[in-house]
């Protein structure tokens, strides 16, 4: 079956440092992965997604980039995080044929200090 | 564009009553259509999804929800609400594979003793 790891759990980081958010998807190939991101009291915000390594769609410019470096991996990354970046951060991968639903991590709280 | 509005952001229901959260979708095409359960600082849970093989679809938790193409609505209910259901609650509606979700805002239900 197909699981998907995300780390950290949690994350708390000074105003200016960078940040390396991992995620994995185990037993399936070529996935399209995603990050959202959930901000206090507020719904999905979808930050990147990806249909293939090397291939990102970044859906709201900011400060933070994604990278698929391989088929089953995503980073999201920053080099100087902002106070609004604070926020529960959520990978997810779908397979890419129709009426695919998205299958979430846990998810990485951020607070930025 | 594809939009997904759910309308109420917080419901509020007695142990044993009835759960009904609204969802209604713009779309020019046949959609695909999802609910996902969130519980505190833990990633989205697939509830069910709608494929077009039938209106009435049934998921986890005692669950279901009607597709009705005539009101482009996608309501989830549950007929005796427990506590354990209390959480928050997304539609979602996608159209082709490599196409990410649209999410609705949430719903975000509570369930009283």
């Amino acid at each position: 079956s197909q699981t998907i790891h995300q780390w950290p759990a949690t994350l708390v980081q000074p105003v200016g440092s960078p940040l390396s958010l991992e995620c994995t998807v185990e037993g399936t190939s070529n996935p399209n992965l995603y990050w959202y991101r959930q901000a206090a009291g507020r719904g999905l915000q979808l930050l990147f997604y990806s249909v293939g390594i090397g291939q990102i769609s970044s859906e709201v410019p900011q400060n933070l980039s994604a990278s698929r470096p391989q088929d089953r991996q995503f980073i999201l990354s920053s080099k100087k995080l902002l106070l609004s970046d604070s926020g529960f951060y959520l990978c997810a991968w779908s397979s890419s044929s129709y009426n695919s639903p998205l299958h979430f991590g846990n998810g990485t709280r951020l607070t930025v200090t | 564009a594809q939009s997904v509005t759910q309308l109420g952001s917080h419901v509020s229901v007695s142990e044993g009553a009835l759960v009904l959260l609204r969802c209604n979708y713009s779309s020019s095409v046949p959609p695909y259509l999802f609910w996902y359960v969130q519980y505190p600082n833990q990633g989205l849970q697939l509830l069910l999804k709608y494929t077009s093989a039938a209106t009435l679809v049934k998921g986890i938790n005692g669950f279901e929800a009607e597709f009705k193409k005539s009101e482009t609505s996608f309501h989830l209910t549950k007929p005796s609400a427990h506590m354990s259901d209390a959480a928050e609650y997304f539609c979602a509606v996608g159209y082709s594979g490599n196409t990410p979700l649209v999410f609705g805002k949430g719903t975000r239900l509570s369930v009283i003793a």
